[in-house]
C-alpha cells in the first residue's frame, strides 16, 4: 500500500524557516517525480515544487521560487521541501504527493496524496 | 503560465442527477488533463486522467472528455458521497496548474 507521511508543520513567524519531510513507503520510490502541493484554509489547491527521480531537475511555482527548495534522500525514501523567508500568505496545508509520468505513453497525473501537514505563519 | 477556468464554481444537485463540470484551459493542452475530488479535510483523490481514462477503484458514473483547451467531468447520477469539490490540474507545461474548484452541494 503506497503511502505518503507529511511532518514539520507548525506555527512559525514571518521571516523564518521551516523544513518539511515526507515519509514514502509501499512503492519503489526512487522510480518517481515526486511534488509538493498546498491548499491556504478555504482555497483551492495551489502546485508548489516538483523533483525528478534522481533529484537532478526541481520545478518551482513563481511565488516559491527563491525561497523554497524541493530535495529528497532516495536511500531514506523521504522527500522534504525547505522554507525560508516565510510570509503569511504561505500558510497552508502542504501536501506530499506522487507524481506518475510517462512522456513515452503521454500520461501525467498525481495518484497519491499524504493526509498534508499545517504551516501557519503568523506574528 | 496555462490558466484553467472551471465552471460553474458552485454547484447544487440533486441525488440521482446528471451533472457536468467544465475546464478551459487558457491554450492548448492535449489531454494533459486530470480530475480530483477532494472532501473537507481530506486530501485530493485522482479520478480522471489523460482527460478520458478512469482511475482504477473510481466508479464508473464518473466519465471524463476533451482535448485541447476544452475538457468536461460527468457524474452520470450523483449519489450522496460524491458531494464534494472538483478540481482539474494540467500537466501540458510548468507551472503545474490547478482549475480555481467546483464546489458541488446537496440540493
Amino acid at each position: 500500500e503506497v503511502q505518503l507521511v507529511e511532518s514539520g508543520g507548525g506555527l512559525v513567524q514571518p521571516g523564518v524557516s521551516l523544513r518539511l519531510s515526507c515519509a514514502a513507503s509501499g512503492f519503489t520510490f526512487s522510480s518517481f517525480f515526486m511534488s509538493w502541493v498546498r491548499q491556504a484554509p478555504g482555497k483551492g489547491l495551489e502546485w508548489v515544487a516538483n523533483i525528478k527521480q534522481d533529484g537532478s531537475d526541481k520545478y518551482y511555482a513563481d511565488s516559491v521560487k527563491g525561497r523554497f527548495t524541493i530535495s529528497r534522500d532516495n536511500a531514506q525514501n523521504s522527500l522534504y521541501l525547505q522554507m525560508n523567508s516565510l510570509r503569511v500568505d504561505d500558510t497552508a496545508v502542504y501536501y506530499c504527493a506522487r507524481y506518475f509520468r510517462s512522456p513515452a505513453d503521454s500520461l501525467y497525473y498525481v495518484d497519491y496524496w499524504g493526509q498534508g501537514t499545517l504551516v501557519t505563519v503568523s506574528s | 503560465d496555462i490558466q484553467l477556468a472551471q465552471s460553474p464554481s458552485f454547484l447544487s444537485a440533486f441525488v440521482g442527477d446528471r451533472v457536468t463540470i467544465t475546464c478551459r484551459a487558457s491554450q492548448g493542452i492535449n489531454n494533459y488533463l486530470a480530475w480530483y475530488q477532494q472532501k473537507p479535510g481530506k486530501a485530493p483523490k485522482l479520478l480522471i486522467y489523460a482527460a478520458s481514462t478512469l482511475q482504477s477503484g473510481v466508479p464508473s458514473r464518473f466519465s471524463g472528455s476533451g482535448s485541447g483547451t476544452e475538457f468536461t467531468l460527468t457524474i452520470s447520477s450523483l449519489q450522496p458521497e460524491d458531494f464534494a469539490t472538483y478540481y482539474c490540474q494540467q500537466f501540458k507545461s510548468y507551472p503545474l496548474t490547478f482549475g480555481q474548484g467546483t464546489r458541488l452541494e446537496i440540493k
